[in-house]
């Protein structure tokens, strides 16, 4: 069964570096997704991504966040100078071809990057 | 403002006994309504979806929701809880037709024997 893939399970950085978090959706799909959740709160949307562009983004995703997708196969979150308070685990998901009300395709999430700022 | 609220942060319930997970969301239409589990350490697996039509939704694992419009909720159920059901379950809601979806705070389900 097909699944999204994301690398590396668990990245330590020091405060201030660039980390890029990578996330191979799954083959046929067209929208692409960040989460993240800090340990022991909830799942926050960061970013959602289409046709090569952003198509919603919350306010946590400031100008030190970014995400590409390089190639044909990969979609990438790149946090640019990491801070104390970016740890979290960030989940990557991707879903099919939006359909008219009712015939949605669901999302589905990778297992997660846990990302530890020291 | 759009919101998700799940009033139980955390529960336990006797092993074979019935579950209800409560939610409640605040959006002028009816959105997207998911609900998610997700063991420690892990990602997140979808237990059942709503978009329209029949109120009453069948999931994985046995889990059913039902959708109340006129309370604006979408209660997570299991008529007999088993040990590996222990996890934290989150609702999620969805009204940009798929480009942004809203989690709560999750409810953290502690089975005992």
């Amino acid at each position: 069964e097909p699944e999204v893939t994301q690398t590396p399970s668990h990245q330590v950085t020091q405060m201030g570096q660039e980390v890029i978090l990578r996330c191979v959706p799954i083959s046929n799909h067209l929208y692409f997704y960040w989460y993240r959740q800090i340990l022991g709160q909830k799942v926050e949307f960061l970013v959602s991504f289409y046709n090569n562009e952003i198509s919603e983004k919350s306010e946590i995703f400031d100008d030190q966040f970014s995400v590409e997708r390089p190639d044909g196969s990969n979609f990438t979150l790149k946090i640019r100078s990491t801070k104390l308070e970016d740890s979290a685990m960030y989940f990557c998901a991707s879903s099919g071809a939006l359909l008219p009300r009712g015939l949605y395709n669901e999302q589905f999430f990778g297992p997660g990057t846990r990302l530890t700022v020291l | 403002a759009q919101s998700v609220t799940q009033p139980d942060i955390h529960i336990t319930v006797s092993e074979g006994a019935s579950l209800e997970l409560r939610c409640n969301y605040s959006y002028g239409a009816t959105p997207y309504l998911f609900w998610y589990v997700q063991s420690p350490g892990q990602g997140l697996q979808l237990l059942l979806k709503y978009f329209s039509g029949d109120t009453l939704v069948q999931g994985i694992k046995g889990f059913e929701a039902e959708f109340k419009r006129s309370q604006s909720s979408f209660n997570l159920r299991k008529p007999s809880v088993h040990w590996s059901d222990a996890a934290e379950y989150f609702c999620a809601v969805d009204d940009t037709g798929g480009f942004k979806t809203i989690f709560g705070a999750g409810t953290r389900l502690f089975v005992k024997a």
